[in-house]
């Protein structure tokens, strides 16, 4: 069936560092592909989203962009802030829109 | 808009008491979903409305757990005889369309002592 496998955390970095959170995906068809997060006390966020190949989402400085070649959906920033700290989610969702998947998240820790 | 409301933030409850778990979607939002979230099994699908019908119950873990949707606006999920495992944070989410950008509410946090 489809799935989404996010790499496992915690992931701490120093703020301005260079964030990849890997996301890939196993599906038949086309999903569309998403990002949320998740601060500390809150529900989840959209965060950024692709419905097809080479799409790239986009949103507060980050970036994914839908690879059909790797099945990936990778989340970038180029530069963390103290605040970007929070549970990362890679989502799937099928292309008749029958299934959502949610990856088991990713916990990020920015320090000062 | 206010998003998705739900009530209350936390809720401490004794074994074997009714819990009920109040949900508020954003309006014209179709589809409702309950989700359970806890560190060992991450995020749960419990069940998900459209138009206030029930479509998949298959993540309900047991009969004691019950949800309704009786308009639009509103949706509850009761646990009735609560225990000390049904400890969770529980989201409702809505969607215009099935399964694509979910708004989640901020949850209830459970806990069964």
């Amino acid at each position: 069936g489809d799935s989404v496998t996010q790499m496992e955390g915690p992931v701490t970095l120093s703020e301005e560092a260079f964030l990849t959170i890997n996301c890939t995906y196993t599906a038949t068809g086309y999903p569309s592909l998403f990002w949320y997060v998740q601060y500390p006390g809150e529900g989840l966020q959209l965060l950024l989203k692709a419905t097809k190949a080479d799409d790239k989402g986009s949103n507060k400085g980050f970036e994914a962009t839908y690879r059909k070649e790797t099945t990936s959906f990778h989340l970038e920033k180029g530069s963390v802030q103290v605040s970007d700290s929070a549970v990362y989610f890679c989502a799937l969702s099928d292309r008749a829109g029958n299934q959502f998947y949610f990856g088991t998240g990713t916990s990020l820790t920015v320090i000062p | 808009d206010a998003g998705v409301i739900q009530s209350p933030r936390h809720e401490v409850t004794e074994m074997g008491q009714e819990v009920t778990l109040r949900c508020k979607p954003i309006s014209g939002h179709d589809y409702l979903f309950w989700y359970r979230q806890t560190m060992m099994r991450g995020l749960e699908l419990l069940i998900y409305f459209n138009n206030n019908v029930p479509i998949d119950d298959s993540g309900m873990p047991e009969d004691r757990f019950s949800a309704k949707m009786p308009n639009a606006s509103f949706s509850t999920l009761k646990i009735q005889p609560s225990e000390p495992r049904d400890s969770a944070v529980y989201f409702c989410a809505s969607s215009l369309v099935q399964n694509y950008g979910y708004t989640f509410g901020s949850g209830t946090r459970l806990t069964v002592v």
